[in-house]
């Protein structure tokens, strides 16, 4: 199954509300999308699976959603250690992951 | 707790690497397992998985019939073997520990990765 994450980049300032995509190309159950952080240097971190459910230790600012055969990752209050980039896999199949959606301070 | 690999180097291209990565402060056998690479300038991509009791093993298209994924529970110790290296499978490969031990699901635990690079 093929991820397409949109957008590529997403300019916004601290404070902002941040909202990225993901669209597969097959139908994907909801019970099996995550999304996940990861910055230069460090380990990705997962944040959501089962669209929705907040790994531990995941700020609540982070919110997963799903409509209809897409997934939303929503950041409310961009914090300045939130600038990274994301993200969605999916595990109805063989894993795979989307591209990637970079969150850039603007 | 943590996710600790090893064996990275730089391969001439056909050539072969076994990378492992030891777990501690967790039950391991009670988590499936996985690689998942980050190539130069690429996103993410899963490599392999193994459930807890080596009963269902998965690889990517891209490796399929080259990788060897492996696990001794005994040990803490999850391996790849790789085969037939490209200059495509140059990558920082990360160990990352699955949610469920029966399933290939989300991956809620990592390592710091190890860098394999392949030279023509």
């Amino acid at each position: 199954i093929l991820l397409t994450q949109s957008p590529g980049t997403l300019s916004l300032f601290p404070g902002e509300r941040a909202t990225l995509s993901c669209r597969p190309s097959q139908r994907v159950d909801n019970r099996y999308l995550a999304w996940y952080q990861h910055k230069p240097g460090q380990a990705p971190r997962l944040l959501i699976y089962g669209s929705y459910t907040r790994a531990t230790g995941v700020p609540d600012r982070f919110s997963g959603s799903a409509s209809g055969t897409d997934f939303s990752l929503t950041i409310s209050g961009l914090e300045p250690e939130d600038f990274a980039v994301y993200y969605c896999q999916q595990y109805d199949t063989s894993p795979s992951f989307g591209q990637g959606t970079k969150l850039e301070i603007k | 707790v943590q996710l600790v690999e090893s064996g990275g180097a730089l391969v001439q291209s056909g050539g072969s690497l076994r990378l492992s990565c030891v777990a501690s402060g967790f039950d391991f056998d009670d988590h499936a397992m996985h690689w998942i690479r980050l190539g130069p300038g690429k996103g993410l991509e899963w490599v392999a998985g193994i459930t807890w009791d080596n009963k269902k093993i998965d690889y990517a298209d891209s490796v399929r019939g080259r990788f060897t994924i492996s696990r001794d529970n005994a040990e803490n110790s999850l391996h790849l073997q790789m085969n037939s290296l490209r200059i495509e499978d140059t990558a920082s490969y990360f160990c990352a520990r699955d949610i469920v031990p029966a399933a290939m699901t989300a991956f809620e635990m990592w390592g710091q990765g190890t860098m394999v690079v392949v030279s023509s």
